[in-house]
């Protein structure tokens, strides 16, 4: 079955830049998708087809995928966007998930 | 608003059963694929079940042949019949919509909470 793998946590100085991996085989092939949850929230799409925001989400949020590896990237990183970050994909009929990633802006 | 309300969670014995309802509003629910999601206490996301607007489904390994995904779009409404419930099924269980043209999960409910243990 398809996988995609995302770095446990990732850390981030306020202001700067962060970014988040999920990998997958030939994931560059495949449109992937990117969710925030904040504690005790449902989760919230930031990021689809790879790169484009959906309305009401930040300019600072943005997206690539390439290869086997698709990226989240947040600029200007803010005390707000410290959550949980899903990357997703499907594959042939079936939806997958990564792992998580929870980012911690200190 | 647009808006999708989860019902139906509680605590169900081993091999029980519970049906898991969610409401839409605000959209042509007909119009849109939808999508069950759950979220294990402290786990990540997995993705359970699929549904198109005609009734097309798809399930994970892990709940196929056990539950059932459903639509009644005259009553706006998703459907998941759970059956031989397992205690690793306990979760909160999630609907989310997804359009046709991008496939994202761009509205979500706010989550039912489902118990299985004796």
């Amino acid at each position: 079955s398809y996988e995609l793998t995302q770095p446990p946590s990732v850390s981030v100085s306020p202001g700067q830049t962060a970014s988040i991996t999920c990998s997958g085989d030939k994931l560059g092939d495949k449109y992937c998708y990117w969710y925030q949850q904040r504690p005790g929230q449902s989760p919230v799409l930031v990021i689809y087809q790879d790169s484009k925001r959906p309305s009401g989400i930040p300019e600072r949020f943005s997206g690539s995928n390439s290869g086997n590896t698709a990226t989240l990237t947040i600029s200007g990183t803010q005390a707000m966007d410290e959550a949980d970050y899903y990357c997703q994909a499907w594959d042939s009929s079936t939806v997958v998930f990564g792992g998580g990633t929870k980012l911690t802006v200190l | 608003e647009v808006e999708l309300v989860e019902s139906g969670g509680g605590l169900a014995q081993p091999g029980g059963s519970l049906r898991l309802s969610c409401a839409a509003s605000g959209f042509t629910f007909s119009s849109y694929e939808m999508n069950w999601v759950r979220q294990a206490p402290g786990k990540g996301l997995e993705w359970v079940a699929y549904i198109s607007g005609g009734g097309n489904v798809y399930y994970s390994d892990s709940v196929k042949g056990r539950f059932t995904i459903s639509r009644d779009n005259a009553k706006n409404s998703l459907y998941l019949q759970m059956n031989s419930l397992r205690v690793e099924d306990t979760a909160v269980y999630y609907c989310a919509r997804a359009p046709y043209i991008t496939r994202a999960f761009d509205i979500w409910g706010q989550g039912t909470m489902v118990t299985v243990s004796s």
